[in-house]
């Protein structure tokens, strides 16, 4: 079955332990991407991926680090997660040129 | 830059009832538009999508058409259902890939029986 695959589904840490969170997708894609999700601001972008090593800033990456060093592979990490980091996280994926986004079940963290 | 405006929400509807979501959006170019679809507990996933002006994106009753004098890609369906409860989220990309997808802040529906 096709699919992205997020772990942890639910996280919650203490500020500034540094946490990872993993993402896996089995369709080949090479582009990859992190979303954040805030009630009343949507889904932002945080860093994506268009093929291994090669990665780049969305539109919120400060506090967030990733790497690529596999094709299926896109761990989001929080070296020192603050309060303002607690949200809904989503990892997508997408066979490139196709516009079409595949996302993951999502990972809620909260850190106290 | 690109950007997406999505009506308010939360939507609270009877079962067969009549729904409209409206989109407009601003963007250099041609995007195309999208309508994504997030049920509860679940992340988000394509509902339709039109990638030219006049076209018309449809899938599980659901349509939406790209108005480029309007600017608009509003949602309808004509009679939902219970399981049609959801976050809608209206999304723009230009052509070449989904790293520049910008997406609307998500409007929840609620059908009750």
């Amino acid at each position: 079955e096709a699919q992205v695959t997020q772990n942890p589904r639910y996280l919650i840490t203490v500020t500034g332990k540094k946490l990872t969170v993993t993402c896996s997708q089995n369709m080949n894609h090479e582009y990859m991407s992190w979303y954040r999700q805030d009630p009343g601001l949507g889904l932002r972008q945080i860093y994506y991926s268009m093929n291994v090593e090669v990665t780049d800033k969305g539109d919120v990456p400060e506090g967030y680090k990733v790497s690529r060093k596999e094709k299926r592979n896109f761990p989001l990490i929080l070296e020192s997660p603050s309060p303002n980091q607690t949200s809904l996280y989503f990892c997508a994926s997408s066979s490139l040129p196709d516009e079409k986004l595949f996302f993951g079940s999502g990972t809620q963290l909260s850190v106290l | 830059g690109d950007s997406v405006t999505q009506m308010e929400g939360p939507v609270t509807l009877s079962e067969e009832a009549f729904l409209t979501i409206n989109c407009t959006y601003t963007a250099t170019g041609y995007p195309s538009l999208f309508w994504y679809v997030q049920y509860p507990g679940e992340g988000l996933q394509l509902l339709l999508k039109a990638t030219k002006a006049d076209d018309k994106g449809s899938n599980k009753g659901f349509e939406a058409t790209y108005r480029k004098e309007t600017t608009s890609f509003h949602l309808e369906k004509g009679s939902v259902q219970v399981s049609d409860s959801a976050v809608y989220f209206c999304a723009l990309g230009h052509q070449g890939g989904s790293e520049k997808l910008v997406f609307g802040k998500g409007t929840k529906l609620t059908v009750n029986p």
